[in-house]
């Protein structure tokens, strides 16, 4: 099935760790996303990439990476400087044309900090 | 900037219609969307509507769109407990190439 799985689904952090957060879409689409939820929110934009080797900075991307070095990957680094990183983090992509931009998302990873 | 704006939260009987409103401030919105968001999942898309349409209706969903007013509707008959959920609704334009978020609203069903 055509879809965006995000893994793992859980994760937990020490104090000091970078963590990464799995994205993979089989859906062809070019651009892609990620998203952050705190309880009770609204959703936030860490980052977002167009197309293969390009990615660009969202709302709050301090503390972040990501990398995309292949169309279907798009995985997501907490590093140690994201002072509050315990929330749900949502993958999203889109065809990424003049076609709405309609956005599609995985089930989500949820990162706590202990 | 641009903002969306939606209410916290909305309880309704079970059986009954339910209505969730958006209010957005770009004169220059495309599209309009509504999202369902179930328990620690992701985003579901449930339907759209493009701004020169005034109205959607898909199966027990209607959407309404009142352009002059910037004021989207998202109208439920018949509501059932699986319709229990955060909605989300978002805006987008040609010029702008991330969506702009309501921060959700949350439906109650009340049995």
């Amino acid at each position: 099935d055509g879809g965006i799985t995000q893994s793992p689904k859980y994760l937990f952090r020490k104090e000091g760790q970078n963590v990464t957060l799995s994205c993979e879409q089989n859906l062809n689409h070019d651009a892609m996303y990620w998203y952050r939820q705190d309880p009770g929110q609204g959703l936030r934009l860490i980052y977002y990439s167009q197309i293969v080797n390009d990615f660009q900075k969202g709302d709050i991307a301090e503390g972040y990476s990501v990398s995309r070095e292949k169309k279907e990957s798009f995985p997501l680094t907490v590093t140690s400087a994201q002072k509050n990183p315990t929330a749900f983090y949502l993958c999203a992509s889109s065809i990424g044309q003049d076609s709405g931009n309609t956005i599609y998302f995985g089930e989500g990873s949820w990162l706590t900090v202990v | 900037g641009e903002d969306v704006e939606q209410s916290l939260f909305l309880s309704v009987r079970e059986g009954d219609s339910s209505v969730i409103n958006c209010t957005y401030t770009d004169s220059s919105s495309t599209y309009l969307y509504w999202y369902k968001q179930e328990p620690g999942a992701g985003l579901q898309l449930l339907t759209y509507i493009f701004s020169n349409m005034d109205m959607k209706q898909d199966q027990r969903l209607t959407v309404l769109l009142n352009k002059k007013d910037k004021h989207l509707s998202l109208r439920i008959a018949d509501t059932q407990t699986g319709d229990s959920a955060i909605y989300f609704c978002a805006e987008s334009n040609y010029s702008n190439y991330q969506l702009i978020w309501g921060a959700g609203t949350k439906l109650i069903i009340k049995p």
